[in-house]
Parts: structure tokens; sequence; C-alpha cells
């Protein structure tokens, strides 16, 4: 599956680093979301951007900033990440006509 | 009580077989449901949707949807080694635009 793309897939990073988790999609949606993912928890709602506009943020820590340039990109920007953050990152975009949601292939992500 | 709620499993049925997968959920008038695949280390893959009382066919997948009992199931015909995942729930509560609850998943075993 193609129409949902996010780089790395895989991240290792420090407790005091900055990196960035990118997210792109190809279906012409304008709805895009953030989950994550961790052992034996359900899918975690993190944000969700709609034409462009943040319109949901489900308490998620501030180390955790997302982006939205246009309707077709979506950023993760961590920051002083903690070791408990260590999961799955899954990116997913719908059309806000339609509630099916789309998954891209994740970013497994460890922090030491 | 949980929003989504699934039996982690596993499941364990011969091949050949018909698997069995039961969701509840708790918003009574939720309209959409959804039922997702993930294989290990994987992101979650659209399998079926449905949004009215009654049975909904795709190949060797049915849907089935109980509002009245607020139950969703998702069975497999003629079980592969392949179809050997995780299956998610992920229902639309009420008000959440666009926002899906996913339940914890049940994993699907499939033997030879």
């Amino acid at each position: 599956e193609t129409g949902v793309t996010q780089t790395p897939r895989h991240l290792v990073m420090g407790m005091t680093n900055k990196k960035s988790l990118k997210c792109e999609q190809h279906l012409g949606h304008n709805a895009m979301y953030w989950y994550k993912q961790s052992a034996k928890k359900p899918l975690e709602l993190m944000f969700v951007y709609s034409l462009e506009e943040r319109v949901e943020n489900n308490s998620v820590p501030s180390r955790f900033s997302p982006e939205c340039p246009n309707s077709s990109h979506l950023f993760l920007h961590l920051h002083t990440l903690q070791p408990e953050d260590s999961a799955l990152y899954l990116c997913a975009s719908s059309s806000t006509r339609a509630d099916t949601q789309y998954f891209g292939p994740g970013t497994r992500l460890t922090v030491l | 009580q949980k929003e989504v709620e699934q039996n982690s499993g596993p499941l364990s049925v011969p091949e050949g077989a018909i698997a069995s997968l039961n969701c509840t959920y708790s918003d009574r008038v939720s309209q959409s449901f959804f039922w997702y695949r993930q294989y290990s280390g994987k992101s979650p893959e659209l399998i079926m949707s449905i949004y009215s009382n009654g049975d909904k066919e795709d190949g060797r997948f049915t849907a089935q949807l109980n509002k009245a009992s607020q139950y969703v199931s998702l069975l497999i015909r003629d079980s592969q080694p392949s179809d050997s995942a995780t299956y998610l729930c992920a229902v639309k509560l009420t008000g959440t635009a666009s926002k899906l609850t996913f339940g914890t998943g049940t994993r699907l075993q499939v033997t030879l």
C-alpha cells in the first residue's frame, strides 16, 4: 500500500535528541491522524488534522508537537522523549466526507 | 466499561474452518463500524466497513452488525494460514467526527 507513506520506518533516539516523523498521503484526503500503538494496548489517537487545522489533541504531552503544512503532509516533532514513548507511531488519512481511515506503514520508535 | 471491547485471544481455528471474531461497543448510537487486519510488525489494513444492521459479505469475509445488541462480528470462511493476524474492531462514536475508537484486537491463529 503506497497511499500513505511514513519516514523513517525505524528510529532510535536518546532522551535528549530532537527528531521528526514524516507522513505523506497520496489519496486526495483532507484529514490526517497520528496514532500511538504500544504492546497490548489499543491504538491511541494522538492528533487529528482536518483541512490543515488541528481539531483534536488527546492530552498528548508537549514533547510531541504535530505540524500539518498542507493536506498531504503531516509531521510529528519529537523532543526530550521518555523510554515509555517507545512504540509504533502510525499515520492515517481519510476524506472528511467518509469515515474510513487508511494507515501508513508506521515508524517503530525506540527511546533509549 | 471500555468503549470498544474485543477478546484478545488467541483464537485458534484449523485451516478451512470458519473463524468468528466478535466486538462489543458501549455507544448505542454509533453509526460506523470497521474491521482492520494487522500482521505482526505491520500497520492496520482495512478489511470491511459496515453501517447498517445485518450482514455484509466480501469474498470470504462477512461482517455482521446488530445495533440493538451493540455488537459487530467478522466471520472468515475457509480460514487460511495467511489469515493469521490480529483483527482490530473500530467504531466511530457519536459526535466524534472522523474519530475512530479501536479495540485491543483479537489475535487469530489458523493452524494446518
